[in-house]
Parts: structure tokens; sequence; C-alpha cells
């Protein structure tokens, strides 16, 4: 009964290669998101759903392509891998409303990552 | 522009000491947010607290409390009497309040080790 959750944890691959990671959560969230973390362990927002839609896309290389089948699921697909995307990739999701004018937003859950090494 | 500054990279203590995280924010949005997630060596990113804008007051949790200064941008993270199982990397984050632009922005995180 995990809230979200990723797979795979691992993900080992050669430069150049295609692979996704895939998301899915069980909170009845309405936005989904992806987050990278660096060797630095610094955490950035990378894109976020509502809904299936695409919302925010924070000027990632468009060989990162997020694909969203339904509001449970966020998959994440990377062509032509380099190695510096060599991360560990985090998805998470909200709940959103709006109360009047004012928007509300529930805390981000976050899945267990999944650490990508390109070789 | 957000930003979040968390200025000790490190922190190693001994068990039952107490450990204080510091953490400045800037931000140029009335309506946001504050938040702590902790990350132990397992990985994963758990959420601790939120605290928006318009309530300052502090709060305890356990051994967890928090200071929440509007007037020097802080949010403080207190660890009372700290154990080995809260050794892990602690990242405070901001967001603002507008929906479906949700995004947090994170410190760069502080490291914990409590030796035993």
């Amino acid at each position: 009964d995990t809230a979200v959750s990723q797979t795979p944890k691992y993900l080992v691959t050669q430069m150049g290669n295609d692979k996704s990671i895939k998301c899915e959560q069980n909170l009845g969230h309405d936005t989904m998101y992806w987050y990278k973390q660096d060797s630095k362990k610094f955490l950035k927002i990378m894109f976020s759903y509502n809904n299936k839609e695409l919302i925010i896309n924070e000027t990632v290389p468009n060989r990162f392509s997020p694909k969203s089948p339904d509001k449970a699921h966020l998959n994440l697909h990377i062509n032509s891998l380099e190695l510096g995307d060599s991360a560990v990739y985090f998805c998470a999701s909200s709940q959103d409303s709006m109360s009047g004018q004012i928007a509300y937003n529930s805390p981000l859950h976050f899945g267990n990552g999944t650490r990508l090494t390109v070789t | 522009a957000q930003k979040v500054t968390q200025a000790q990279t490190e922190i190693s203590v001994v068990e039952k000491e107490d450990v204080t995280l510091d953490c400045v924010y800037e931000t140029r949005d009335t309506t946001y947010y504050l938040f702590w997630y902790k990350q132990p060596p397992s990985g994963e990113l758990v959420f601790l607290i939120r605290r928006n804008s318009f309530d300052e007051q502090n709060e305890i949790s356990g051994r967890y409390s928090w200071n929440f200064q509007k007037s020097t941008s802080s949010f403080n993270f207190t660890i009372t009497a700290s154990q080995v199982v809260d050794s892990a990397v602690y990242f405070c984050a901001l967001s603002d309040s507008n929906l479906y632009d949700y995004k947090l922005s994170f410190g760069a995180g502080t490291t914990v080790t409590v030796r035993a």
C-alpha cells in the first residue's frame, strides 16, 4: 500500500540508450512531479502534471519526455542518455484545491527515488 | 525569485546533544509555504513539517521543534536529545501558493551525523 511508488529503484545503462522510469500514486492526488537530485544532493523540479496536463517544464532537455496516461501515473522517458543524466530521480504527488481566490497545496509526497547510473 | 539557504553543510554531534539547523529564505510572495524534509541514508524523502507564511507560531513534535521568524526570513529546526537514527540529510524548502504552478525550491541540505 505504498503511496507513491517508482520503478525501478536502480537503473544502470550505457550512454546513448533510451530508458523509462515509472511512477504511480494511490493517494488520489491530481498533481504529479519529477524532481532530480544530483550528486551533491541538490534537488530541483523537472516537470509537473495536473490531471494529465503539463504545468511545469523547468528547461529540461527535450531528451526527457514525461507521459501521464492518467492522473495516477507519471512516467519519465529519457532518450539518448548522457553521463550527466546520472542522478536520483524522485516522483512526487500533491493535492491542490481552491477556496475562493486562495490556492491550497498539500505537502509533496515523494517516492523512494530511482538511482540512474549512465556509464 | 525564490531562494533557500542552508549555510551549514554538515553537523556532527554526539548522541543526546541538541542540534539546530538553520534555514534562511528569500521570496517576494506574501503567501508562501516552508517545509522541512528528511533524507535518511536509505534515500527516501520524508516530509516533516509545512508552515504557511501567516502562521508564525512555533511548533513542537516530540523531539523536533521549529522556529519560524518572518522578520528574519528564517525557519530553523531543532532536534532535541539527538539519536543515531536522526542521522540524515535535512532539507528546507519553500514554495509559493500558486495553484498548479506549485514547486518546491530546496536548500542545499544539511548532513547531520549523530555519533553514539
